[in-house]
């Protein structure tokens, strides 16, 4: 069964930091690109940051996010990461990561397989 | 990075057809066929329902439909039954390698 699972969500202060990780399997996870989403409590969803499918592969962010939150994978640990810094009271949300629809293309031709979500607070 | 507009809600009675729209810019889903739909039940992660504006990838029923005019894409259910009640966002490739969602519709099956 193909599945993602995310960890490493809590809460933190304004300003701290936390890394999420994202363990695949069911599928040949070094083929697939690789993606993190976000959805704040009550509202829409909100792409956050992405990565092709080499583990020194190219990387997209979000405006909001770029310059304060890192995306890496481990190919060989079948893993993705996010490693948040400063983080602030507007990142608090459940973090999904989420799968390419093909191999070889790029996360935004669609997405077909999520994770359950990880939960970041952000509060003092 | 402006999200992609969606009405806030579409409502429908089983059986009917409904159509949400998701408008962007020429920036967005109006240069690229990019545009894909996620369905999401209450407290469940989203489902892709459609991708590259109208392929329905397998196992997605058939009454889900995509389509796209100019800046705006489009989302048809027909036949609408209860378990289609959800929220719906669509997505798109956006200039400058970053994706927008849309703002997303409650559908509700009357």
């Amino acid at each position: 069964e193909v599945q993602l699972l995310e960890s490493g969500g809590g809460l933190v202060q304004p300003g701290g930091s936390l890394r999420l990780s994202c363990a695949a399997s069911g599928f040949t996870f070094s083929t697939f690109a690789m993606t993190w989403v976000r959805q704040a409590p009550g509202k829409g969803l909100e792409w956050v940051s992405g990565i092709s499918k080499r583990s020194d592969g190219i990387t997209d962010y979000a405006d909001v996010v770029k310059g304060r939150f890192t995306i890496s994978r481990d190919n060989s640990a079948n893993k993705v990461y996010l490693q948040m810094d400063s983080l602030r009271a507007e990142d608090t949300a459940v973090y999904y990561c989420a799968k390419a629809l093909y191999g070889a293309t790029p996360f935004y031709y669609g997405v077909d397989v999520w994770g359950q979500g990880t939960t970041v607070t952000v509060s003092s | 990075q402006s999200a992609l507009t969606q009405p806030a809600s579409v409502s429908g009675s089983p059986g009917q057809s409904t159509t949400i729209s998701c408008t962007g810019t020429s920036s967005d889903v109006g240069s690229f066929n990019l545009v894909s739909w996620y369905q999401q039940h209450p407290g469940k992660a989203p489902k892709l329902m459609i991708s590259e504006v109208t392929h329905r990838p397998s196992g997605v029923s058939n009454r889900f439909s995509g389509s796209k005019s100019a800046n705006t894409a489009f989302l048809t259910i027909s036949g609408l039954q209860t378990e289609d009640e959800a929220d719906y966002y669509c997505s798109s490739y956006a200039t400058g390698s970053t994706w927008v969602f849309g703002g997303g519709t409650r559908l509700t099956v009357l």
